[in-house]
């Protein structure tokens, strides 16, 4: 079993709608969530991290996090164009040594 | 990005040859890793570093070496015996293993 699941996708949704982007992790002592964003032929780019269960909101992201269930999400609201590209989601903890262990992502087009 | 700097941006090497690739910060960051993407693909982690003058091996460490002689820098090398190090070179940096990561530009490298 892979330690950071993602759909490969892609997730394809029109402009405006939400867009929802899910994670699984196998590692129960985990405690650190992140999702990146990367563009074709770039780095990765940090948008949100969560570290309690529940929700945290940062504009038009929201991550939410279950960790009785090992899930963790990210809801992207009134999509844009401009979002098409690939989230990996990264998750570290006490097992794993707290090293950075990424999904090999999930890639979003936004239809105009 | 963000006070790293990742260099070269594009490195051809030969077969046989050993390349050494730069990554510097100023952020005053204690940890540094080091990943390699391949098309498609997630990060996988080949090294990283939590303290001067120490470091660890990640998920594909055969073939590479890294050193950590100052803070700022923790240059990697891609050696011969690297069989297939054709792919997307990251590094990053964060404040202490547990926390987000930033990424540098990333430096393409491919064997000709």
């Amino acid at each position: 079993q892979k330690e950071v699941e993602q759909n490969s996708g892609p997730l394809s949704v029109p402009e405006g709608a939400i867009a929802s982007l899910n994670c699984t992790y196998s590692d129960r002592g985990s405690q650190s969530f992140f999702w990146y964003r990367q563009y074709s032929g770039k780095s990765p780019e940090l948008i949100m991290f969560i570290y309690s269960n529940g929700d945290k909101e940062d504009g038009r992201f929201t991550a939410q996090l279950n960790k009785a269930s090992q899930y963790v999400s990210l809801l992207i609201r009134d999509s844009q164009p401009s979002d098409s590209a690939t989230y990996l989601c990264a998750v570290n903890g006490m097992d794993s040594s707290y090293k950075l262990i990424f999904g090999s992502g999930t890639r979003l087009l936004v239809r105009p | 990005d963000g006070g790293i700097t990742q260099s070269p941006k594009y490195l051809f090497r030969k077969e046989g040859q050993n390349v050494t690739l730069s990554c510097e910060q100023n952020l005053n960051h204690d940890a540094m890793y080091w990943y390699r993407q391949d098309p498609g693909q997630g990060l996988r982690l080949i090294y990283y570093s939590q303290i001067v003058n120490d470091f660890q091996k990640g998920d594909i460490a055969e073939g590479y070496s890294v050193s950590r002689e100052k803070k700022e820098s923790f240059p990697l090398t891609v050696t011969s015996a690297q069989k297939n190090p054709t792919a997307f070179y990251l590094c990053a940096i964060s404040r202490t293993m547990n926390t987000e990561a930033f990424f540098g530009q990333g430096t393409r490298l491919t064997v000709v």
